[in-house]
């Protein structure tokens, strides 16, 4: 069974700090996707990574596929209050093309 | 420029009655997921459809769930006779229909069909 872990749970930062937050499994995916979900809607997608080692920036977000494509993180630079929300990371690897997500990290960005 | 349209938002059932969700994917895409989040968890996948076809059900329970994406309309996932487990929060995704390497298309997702059952 794959799974994909996601560190940490929960994270609570003042305005302006960064941040890293770590999806990492034992099994290879192959591609990645980062997701934001606010309270009583659904995920909307941040970026998909598939090749090992890449990098993808989007603003102050940066995101980076482990080289053997078992991890993945993602790295806010100056946290806005905007940020607030739950990050999750799904994996792909089936010809099916199942996502298998990570349990979330909830940001909380303090003013 | 409408994205994944799920409805309805909310449903409440009572023990056994059935519950039918409906999911209309984005405009361009003929394939299908449907995942179900339990309170304080992930999403969990249950199924991936094409029209008029299941390709992946290994995630749906084998009892009492099905699903369709008939030719016309909208994808539907029905729960028969309904328990208390049940509750969640159902939501559909959609991507395009290009797909060579089908772990590679974005999904986008709606806003899910909150399920309670009383």
């Amino acid at each position: 069974t794959q799974l994909l872990e996601q560190s940490p749970q929960f994270l609570s930062i003042q305005e302006g700090e960064n941040l890293t937050v770590y999806c990492n499994s034992s099994s290879v995916f192959s591609s990645l996707q980062w997701y934001r979900q606010e309270p009583g809607e659904g995920p909307v997608l941040l970026v998909t990574v598939v090749t090992g080692g890449e990098v993808k920036k989007l603003k102050r977000l940066t995101f980076q596929f482990g080289d053997a494509r078992k991890d993945s993180s993602l790295h806010i630079t100056a946290a806005q209050t905007g940020d607030t929300g739950l990050y999750l990371c799904a994996g792909g690897s089936s010809n099916t093309g199942k996502l298998i997500f990570g349990q979330g990290t909830t940001l909380q960005v303090k003013p | 420029n409408a994205g994944v349209m799920q409805n309805p938002r909310h449903l409440v059932r009572r023990r056994g009655q059935e519950a039918r969700l409906r999911c209309s994917p984005m405009k361009g895409h003929s394939h299908v997921y449907w995942y179900r989040q339990l309170p304080e968890e992930g999403l969990k996948f249950m199924v991936y459809l094409q029209k008029e076809n299941i390709i992946d059900e290994s995630g749906m329970p084998k009892e009492r769930f099905s699903a369709e994406f008939p030719k016309e309309g909208p994808s539907i996932l029905r729960i028969q006779q309904v328990v208390r487990g049940d509750s969640a929060a159902y939501f559909c995704a959609s991507s395009p229909a290009e797909t060579v390497l089908p772990y590679r298309q974005p999904q986008h997702f709606g806003d899910g069909t909150r399920l309670s059952i009383l």
